[in-house]
């Protein structure tokens, strides 16, 4: 099984400023055919997980620009240019060579 | 529009069964593979399994290998998981999520980008 570890799992951020999560992977996701199997999903608070990011930066359809993944092999990097107070809620990362594992989740919150 | 609607949660005890369904609609279900995840109270999310369009692929997560069971049924746009043995652990809101897309040239991943609003199962005596 692939380990997912997210760092920092809590994040304190301030409208306006940028932030970033990082994930890292106990094998690399860098499949044959070029793409790395990685998933951004965000949890708002009282509601189901969202995609935001597939296949390591390919962004979901309806994500702002502000949101960008990037990253290869074992180490992903999710940025938000600018946090909106929306933006709060839960981040997950997620591999997705079967059998798929999350990470642990960073919480992000406002200031 | 386009969703998916799990049903089936409830209250069971350690040892018994349940099965979960998944209505979707707004697509053409058949065209895509389906997963359900889960997530336990106040903890994070866990994958269980996979199932392809045709159902000839199948994944679980190891933690509910030999006890779950996905299924799909094309013809009424719905996906099922079987759940036997229930432990005290399985208890969390259960979600289906839209998954790969099958085309006839190959599958295109583009994450799990259709979620439900879950049912939750609770394994209680």
């Amino acid at each position: 099984e692939i380990v997912m570890t997210q760092s920092p799992l809590f994040l304190p951020v301030t409208p306006g400023e940028p932030a970033s999560i990082s994930c890292r992977s106990s094998q690399s996701l860098l499949h044959r055919n070029g793409h790395n199997y990685l998933d951004w999903y965000l949890q708002k608070p009282g509601q189901s997980p969202q995609l935001l990011i597939y296949l390591g930066s390919y962004r979901a359809s309806g994500v702002p620009d502000r949101f960008s993944g990037s990253g290869s092999g074992t180490d992903f990097t999710l940025r938000i240019s600018r946090v909106e107070a929306g933006d709060v809620g839960v981040y997950y990362c997620m591999q997705a060579l079967e059998p798929r594992t999350f990470g642990q989740g960073t919480k992000v919150e406002i200031k | 529009q386009v969703q998916v609607v799990e049903s089936g949660g409830g209250l069971v005890k350690p040892g018994g069964s349940l099965r979960l369904s998944c209505a979707a609609s707004g697509f053409t279900f058949s065209d895509y593979c389906m997963s359900w995840i889960r997530q336990t109270p106040g903890k994070g999310l866990e994958w269980l399994s996979y199932i392809s369009t045709r159902g000839s692929t199948i994944y679980y997560a190891d933690s509910v290998k030999g006890r779950f069971t996905i299924s799909r049924d094309n013809a009424n746009n719905s996906l099922y998981l079987q759940m036997n043995s229930l432990r005290v652990e399985d208890t969390a809101v259960y979600y289906c999520a839209r998954d790969r897309k099958e085309l006839a040239s190959g599958g295109v991943y583009s994450g799990m980008d259709v979620w439900g609003q879950g049912t939750t199962v609770t394994v209680s005596s």
